[in-house]
């Protein structure tokens, strides 16, 4: 999976409770992103990041942010988290355009109970 | 409405089978489509990728674009068991990263041997 780990791979959570999720990558690519899928959705961008430091707000961003610090990871964080936010998240990385946007990570299963 | 639709399956066949898998959008402003592929509790990886209207062949793989109907499609030839996966759609305005890729749900294919 072109050197993205993302942990934990699964995790069931408390509402409201506040849950970080981490993507690494050791390909040294400039943009990483946070996807989430979900049945009758498909794949929908959470916030994504174009440098360290760098980020922006993707199509379903509510209740999510994003802190990128050094190349190599990406972190997600829901701040109180909601049964409607049971998902699978997605961490990818590209060099520069849409297809190199390519690696995808293993994804984290997260269920909100 | 959804700016890309796509069938979501299940569709299955025989092995051997040519496999047409389709996506439809809405939004005339896309010029850059892909097809990812997903295998069960994987990430997606990039599959095909075309420019604009047009066919794209890679092996058993044919990516066709028709802008006009707003409607692209993917074919498998002589389909395999290693095939069955979802195949996820993907378009975008532009060819750089942070412009958004917008998928389609994905349609589950199985290939029976």
């Amino acid at each position: 999976d072109a050197g993205i780990t993302q942990s934990p791979r699964h995790k069931v959570t408390e509402t409201g409770t506040p849950v970080t999720l981490r993507c690494h990558q050791t390909e040294n690519h400039r943009y990483m992103y946070w996807y989430r899928q979900d049945p009758g959705h498909g794949l929908r961008l959470i916030h994504y990041s174009y440098g360290v430091k760098d980020t922006d707000k993707g199509e379903v961003s509510d209740g999510y942010s994003v802190s990128r610090s050094k190349t190599e990871d990406f972190l997600l964080t829901l701040e109180s988290a909601t049964s409607s936010q049971t998902s699978v998240y997605f961490c990818a990385t590209g060099t520069g355009g849409v297809y190199t946007e390519a690696f995808f990570g293993q994804g984290t299963r997260l269920t909100v109970v | 409405q959804k700016e890309v639709e796509q069938d979501p399956g299940p569709l299955s066949v025989p092995e051997g089978a040519i496999v047409s898998l389709n996506c439809t959008y809405s939004n005339s402003a896309f010029q850059y489509f892909m097809w990812y592929r997903q295998y069960s509790r994987k990430g997606p990886e990039l599959l095909m990728y075309t420019y604009s209207s047009g066919n794209k062949e890679d092996g058993r793989f044919t990516a066709q674009v028709d802008k006009s109907s707003k409607y692209i499609s993917l074919f498998i030839r002589d389909s395999q068991p290693s095939d069955s996966a979802t195949y996820l759609c993907a378009m975008s305005e532009s060819e750089t990263s942070g412009s958004r890729l917008t998928f389609g749900e994905g349609t589950q294919l199985t290939v029976n041997p």
